[in-house]
């Protein structure tokens, strides 16, 4: 069974510019989760989706980041302008119901 | 204060030791997650509980729920679990959202 996956691995950019990630969960799993792991801490979930509806967003600086889960299955989240402090692992998981959440490997941003 | 902590935050050992982490939070939970994730990698789910004791290999993982108090123990400890633990919980109120440990960064030397 394939697992989470999420491109790109790694991506470097300058602060005020966009940047997008993707991920593509395990099939057939209803939930996603995007999650933001800031050097040395645990993640912190920014968005949760059901299907293709948002299910907890608040932790989500919205005035900068938006996430999407277009036909329920992949999703997108993009950060506009990005800020020094985004620079962060990005984590992508998925999960069948409320139990055993599988998680992707991360994309790793810098923002310089 | 976190609701969710971990001590310690950085743990060394020599191969062959037994390791304990714990895990303390604040809130009624629903269930309590220990993971794994190697650097570079992804995170991996090693347990979840919601009562008692489980073990998988090496791995042992309880939880006391009276006193809010997880532990994951490493018997034998090799080289290769070198990584950061993480405990996560999942409120009574929270739905399916985690709530994060900052995790302990396991070093085994052989």
């Amino acid at each position: 069974e394939a697992g989470v996956a999420q491109s790109p691995r790694y991506k470097i950019i300058e602060k005020r510019q966009s940047v997008a990630f993707w991920c593509n969960p395990i099939s057939g799993h209803a939930t996603l989760y995007w999650y933001q792991q800031i050097l040395g801490q645990g993640p912190k979930l920014l968005i949760q989706f059901q299907n293709n509806g948002v299910v907890d967003d608040s932790q989500l600086p919205k005035d900068r980041f938006s996430a999407e889960r277009l036909k329920g299955v992949d999703s997108t989240l993009k950060i506009q302008p990005a800020k020094l402090e985004d620079s962060a692992v990005y984590l992508c998981a998925s999960s069948e119901g409320w139990e055993t959440q599988y998680f992707g490997p991360g994309t790793r941003l810098l923002v310089l | 204060k976190n609701e969710v902590e971990q001590s310690p935050q950085n743990l060394t050992a020599q191969e062959g030791e037994f390791i304990t982490i714990n895990c303390s939070y604040s809130v009624g939970i629903s269930a309590l997650h220990w993971l794994q994730q190697h650097p570079g990698g992804g995170i991996v789910s090693l347990f979840m509980l919601s009562s008692g004791k489980k073990k998988h290999g090496r791995l042992i993982a309880t939880i006391n729920i009276q006193e809010k108090h997880s532990s994951l123990h490493i018997t034998a400890s090799h080289p290769r679990d070198s990584a950061v633990y993480i405990c996560a919980v999942r409120s009574e109120t929270s739905g399916s959202r985690l709530t994060f440990g900052e995790g302990t960064q396991l070093t085994v030397n052989p």
